[in-house]
């Protein structure tokens, strides 16, 4: 079975110190991978989503980048976190063409001071 | 402009009576849609899904109907439990890999 791991799971950093978080996916091959942010009292974002190794497309322009370095790997960074960074972060894959249902990860609660 | 509209952010329903959670899109290339239940502080999973040649999907206590012509769906829960009360966003997709969701509601259900 897939399962998909998110960490770390809560993170507290103060403004302008960089932002690494990580996302793999276990059972798939070749997987669609997306981030997104749930700011507080909004809806889900799409922030990045790749369809394979080194591939990224990035939706809004922000502070962010995504990096994917292998196939089952995703992770979002920053150089410098705003505050306005502070939100709840999913990674999601699909499988291979991206239609049918996306799977979520567990999330990375960000608090930026 | 938001293309997958949940204009009810909140939504509250007696226990053992009907639960109505509406979603209204605008791009008509949009071929497949899904409901998402999300706790606080985890990840939404996936409820139900219904494609666009089809007009109602049911799965236990859970039933989406889509209607094309007015690019609405909703998804209907009978009975309500309170451990249904949770965020539901609905998400459409298109092209394959397209996903866009909508805002979310909330819904609570009361004992």
């Amino acid at each position: 079975s897939q399962t998909i791991h998110q960490w770390p799971a809560t993170l507290v950093q103060p403004v302008g110190s960089p932002l690494s978080l990580e996302c793999t996916v276990e059972g798939t091959s070749n997987p669609n991978l997306y981030w997104y942010r749930q700011a507080a009292g909004r809806g889900l974002q799409l922030l990045f989503y790749s369809v394979g190794i080194g591939q990224i497309s990035s939706e809004v322009p922000q502070n962010l980048s995504a990096s994917r370095p292998q196939d089952r790997q995703f992770i979002l960074s920053s150089k410098k976190l705003l505050l306005s960074d502070s939100g709840f972060y999913l990674c999601a894959w699909t499988r291979t063409g991206g239609m049918g249902t996306q799977y979520f990860g567990p999330g990375t609660r960000l608090l930026v001071l | 402009d938001q293309q997958v509209k949940q204009n009810s952010p909140s939504l509250s329903v007696q226990e053992g009576r009907i639960s109505i959670l509406n979603c209204d899109y605008t791009n008509s290339m949009f071929d497949y849609f899904l409901w998402y239940k999300k706790y606080p502080a985890e990840g939404p999973t996936f409820l139900i899904s219904i494609s666009s040649i089809k007009d109602k999907n049911e799965d236990g206590r859970f039933t989406v109907f889509l209607n094309k012509s007015a690019k609405h769906l909703s998804l209907h829960i009978v009975p309500s439990q309170p451990g249904d009360s949770a965020v539901y966003f609905c998400a459409a997709i298109f092209y394959g890999q397209n996903f866009v969701f909508g805002p979310g509601t909330r819904l609570s259900v009361l004992p």
